[in-house]
């Protein structure tokens, strides 16, 4: 079963300051298959990106992804207020359908 | 444009059984999976099972195997998640979620399932 670890486990960042995330597989995996999600407190996730790079509707593109291999990342290019959330990646798997990493909390420094 | 709306908050004794519902709209429902996500308090996302609507096909995560079913209803386009034998640390909110092209694009708005003596 593949694992997803992410980095840091929480990332003080001032408005406008760039957000660097980082999930590292723990085996290699296709880029088409991870995926970022956003979450508020109490709210459903929601998709920012998948295939690794490919932003979902309706997002801002100061939000981007990259990667391969086992190391992908979320940039955020500029916080805005409204970025302030928990970011976890996915994973398409086969022995497991879903795998999800634990979460990075972007909050106000 | 796409909705999933799910049931209520529920309270059930440790034992028992709980069903949630997802009702599907704004697309043609048996055309996607549904998966079930839940999120333990203060916990990440945690994956349980998904069903084709289209032919009832599943799949289960290996820790819910034996006591979680999936089932839809194609023709109120609703789908259904029930967990028995409840404990208390399946108190969670339970999310169900649209699959397309490798990811969850859409999701409920989350069920929150509490479990207490």
């Amino acid at each position: 079963e593949i694992v997803l670890t992410q980095s840091p486990g929480t990332l003080s960042l001032s408005p406008g300051e760039r957000a660097t995330l980082s999930c590292r597989a723990s085996q290699s995996v296709s880029t088409t298959y991870l995926a970022w999600y956003q979450q508020k407190p109490g709210q459903a996730p929601r998709l920012l990106i998948s295939g690794t790079s490919s932003r979902a509707t309706g997002i801002p593109d100061r939000f981007s992804g990259s990667g391969s291999g086992t190391d992908f990342t979320l940039t955020i290019s500029r916080v805005e207020p409204e970025d302030f959330a928990v970011y976890c990646c996915q994973l398409f798997g086969t022995s497991t359908r879903w795998t999800f990493g634990q979460g990075t909390k972007v909050e106000i420094k | 444009q796409v909705h999933l709306v799910q049931s209520g908050s529920e309270v059930k004794k440790p034992g028992a059984s709980v069903k949630v519902s997802c009702k599907a709209s704004g697309y043609t429902f048996t055309n996607y999976g549904v998966n079930w996500v839940r999120q333990a308090p203060g916990q990440g996302p945690e994956w349980m099972g998904w069903i084709s609507p289209f032919n009832g096909n599943t799949d289960y995560a290996q820790k819910f195997q034996g006591r979680v079913t999936l089932t839809t209803e194609t023709s109120t386009s609703t789908a259904y998640m029930e967990l028995r034998s409840l404990r208390s640390d399946d108190t969670a909110l339970y999310f169900c979620a649209r699959e397309r092209a490798y990811s969850l694009d859409h999701w409920g708005q989350g069920s929150l399932v509490a479990v207490s003596s």
